[in-house]
């Protein structure tokens, strides 16, 4: 129940598309969703993070989509470009003293020139 | 900006060895975190720390302790060192109530031989 599902591992796209990327949750006390970009040889850094009492969220060029009744969240990167190539993680947090998160496996997003 | 410092960027580490991987915050954060980030299993919690002295053992805590002196320095300690232990570990600030969102250091890759 404390799993959070994210697919696809790997993503290809070329220039100007949309890459998306998908998780999953179990657990309904989740109530912050951070996406985190992580370039090679450096530490995640937080993109773009959503609650569950909205259902869309926009940041320049990404958004988050979140669907409560589904349990599911997604990232949505408009007109990619190749300097987006990066790993991406999907987290859900839930407080209980302090704030857990639960990290998904990442997906290795790869826009081409 | 925050900033989280992970003095040891690149280790090489002999099996049985004791490890220390320090982390440094600038911001007055009173949580901070271990993860251990491994390929196809994401981002794992090993401790984390509300408050000076104070320590929680995470998702994988086996084969780990931490120490946390000062508020601004959070320590893992590899007590023996093991080959499965090769990882990059990932040192995690932030503070609740605002933007609920942790901060990343660059990193510490360690490799046990």
């Amino acid at each position: 129940q404390q799993q959070v599902k994210q697919s696809p591992q790997s993503l290809i796209v070329q220039k100007g598309g949309i890459p998306i990327i998908n998780c999953a949750y179990e657990n309904t006390a989740f109530d912050y969703f951070p996406w985190y970009q992580q370039f090679p040889g450096k530490g995640p850094a937080l993109l773009i993070a959503i609650r569950p009492d909205v259902s869309e969220k926009k940041e320049g060029r990404f958004t988050i989509s979140f669907n409560k009744s589904a349990k599911q969240f997604s990232l949505h990167i408009m007109d990619s470009q190749p300097g987006d190539s990066a790993t991406y993680f999907c987290a859900a947090a839930v407080f209980s003293g302090t704030y857990k998160y639960i990290f998904g496996t990442g997906t290795r997003l790869k826009v081409l020139a | 900006d925050v900033k989280v410092t992970q003095s040891s960027r690149y280790l090489v580490k002999r099996t049985g060895e004791k490890v220390f991987l320090e982390c440094v915050q600038d911001m007055d954060h009173e949580n901070m975190f271990w993860y251990r980030q491994d390929p196809g299993l994401g981002l794992r919690l090993i401790y984390f720390s509300y408050d000076v002295k104070m320590k929680e053992k995470g998702d994988i805590p086996e084969g780990y302790s931490v120490s946390r002196e000062k508020k601004e320095r959070f320590s893992l300690i590899l007590e023996s060192a093991s080959t499965n232990q090769t990882s990059m570990y990932l040192c995690a600030s932030g503070v609740w109530g605002g933007t609920d969102t942790i901060y990343f250091g660059e990193g510490s890759w360690l490799t046990v031989v």
